[in-house]
């Protein structure tokens, strides 16, 4: 069964600290792996990974994906209350394009 | 039009009544998905369509639910007599085509539903 496994569920941090949000799956047809943040209701883009080892940054964020081991991390530095959310990562099947969802990691920046 | 756009945002209804639920994808999108999302989990997958055609409908929970989609544009998602485990927020996404673009889709809003 496809499966992605995101950790840790919850996480309170303080404005400034800088957090690792974990993602791993196990999938049959792998395409890409992608990032969401959801704040209210509608998730919205952070990143695609497609190839492994290379980083990719957008402001303080950055993720990477390990094809070999099958995760991915999504970094946050110098966190702000702006960032609390919950963050969702999903895997493209390569099949349907559809997207296996984790459960998220809900974040909270206290200020 | 600009995003992709669902309706009615919120919507309470009786077990056992009939729902519709309405997405309109961004113009030239031919690929559309429906999840759905339940408090506190993740998004569950539901149905894809490629055009007016629905090459994967395995995620629809059971034969109360279904999908169409006409003129390769607004989709309707119908869920028959409801029941109280089909609250959730269902959620909307399209693409120009499957997998295309550097960011897999983009999601409406989501109509959430309340069944009481």
């Amino acid at each position: 069964e496809d499966k992605v496994v995101q950790s840790p569920l919850s996480l309170v941090v303080h404005e400034g600290d800088t957090v690792t949000l974990n993602c791993s799956y196990e999938v049959t047809n792998f395409r890409s792996l992608l990032w969401y943040k959801q704040e209210k209701k509608a998730p919205t883009f952070l990143f695609m990974l497609t190839s492994s080892g290379i980083e990719k940054k957008s402001g303080r964020l950055s993720s990477i994906l390990d094809k070999k081991e099958l995760f991915s991390i999504l970094n946050i530095t110098a966190t702000q209350t702006g960032d609390s959310a919950v963050y969702l990562c999903a895997v493209m099947m390569d099949s349907s394009y559809k997207l296996i969802f984790g459960s998220g990691t809900r974040l909270l920046v206290r200020p | 039009g600009a995003g992709v756009s669902q309706s009615p945002s919120n919507k309470v209804t009786e077990k056992g009544k009939d729902v519709e639920l309405r997405c309109d994808p961004i113009s030239g999108h031919t690929a559309l998905y429906w999840y759905r999302q339940s408090l506190g989990q993740g998004l569950e997958f539901l149905i894809y369509f490629q055009g007016n055609s629905a090459p994967d409908k395995s995620g629809l929970p059971s034969d109360r639910f279904s999908a169409e989609r006409t003129g390769g544009s607004v989709s309707t998602l119908t869920i028959q007599r409801t029941q109280q485990e089909d609250s959730a927020v269902y959620l909307c996404a399209s693409s120009l085509a499957p997998g295309q673009g550097d960011h897999g889709y983009t999601f409406g809003s989501g109509t959430r539903l309340t069944v009481v």
